[in-house]
């Protein structure tokens, strides 16, 4: 059974500090890992991740990925209250359908 | 270009009532999903379509049905609701990216309670 897990489940920081969320995985066909960012509504997508060691970057916001350990890191820098959300991580799977596990989600919050 | 969108926000049901979600996006994605998501379960897959007239189950599909009768909409329906099914359901929309299914983009998201 595929399996995702983030870690940690909650963090809380203050504003201006860096953070580091972890995802792990055992998935059996892997494709992809995906990074969303969650505030209450909709999941909204941050990154995509394919390839290992290869950075992606938005602004603040980093993200890669390890093929061989399996696991993903997604990073923020200079942290603000409206970084505070849940951060889930997703991998895609090579069935046809594009099966995404998501894991339980780190619950970030940052205090001014 | 709206996206995602999802019908209607919130609803309460009686227990035994029936209704359907209705998801629509304008992207052209071919692929279509419904998922729900209850604390501490993450997101689950319920049902998922990968075109037009084509549905299939996916992780927790029990209690529910989906229709796909043209491309840019995806319908979930419960016929007889329980109290079990208590949860936000989100729709979820991708396009084909180098030799499979991408990035999904997600709908805003449907409160049910069932009493």
């Amino acid at each position: 059974e595929d399996k995702v897990v983030q870690s940690p489940l909650s963090l809380v920081v203050h504003e201006g500090d860096t953070v580091t969320l972890n995802c792990s995985y055992e998935v059996t066909n892997f494709r992809s890992l995906l990074w969303y960012k969650q505030e209450k509504k909709a999941p909204t997508f941050l990154f995509m991740l394919t390839s290992s060691g290869i950075e992606k970057k938005s602004g603040r916001l980093s993200s890669i990925l390890d093929k061989k350990e399996l696991f993903s890191i997604l990073n923020i820098t200079a942290t603000q209250t409206g970084d505070s959300a849940v951060y889930l991580c997703a991998t895609l799977g090579g069935t046809s359908y594009g099966k995404l596990t998501f894991g339980q989600g780190t619950i970030l919050t940052v205090h001014p | 270009n709206a996206g995602v969108t999802q019908t209607p926000k919130f609803r309460v049901l009686k227990t035994g009532q029936s209704m359907t979600l209705l998801c629509a996006q304008d992207m052209n994605h071919e692929y279509m999903y419904w998922y729900r998501q209850d604390p501490g379960m993450g997101l689950r897959l319920i049902h998922y379509s990968v075109g037009e007239g084509t549905t299939a189950k996916g992780e927790v599909p029990d209690g529910y049905n989906v229709s796909r009768l043209k491309k840019q909409n995806f319908l979930l329906g419960l016929e007889s609701a329980a109290p079990s099914q208590t949860s936000v359901y989100f729709c979820a929309s991708s396009t084909w990216a180098a030799g499979g299914p991408g990035e999904q983009y997600f709908g805003p998201g449907t409160r049910l309670t069932v009493t």
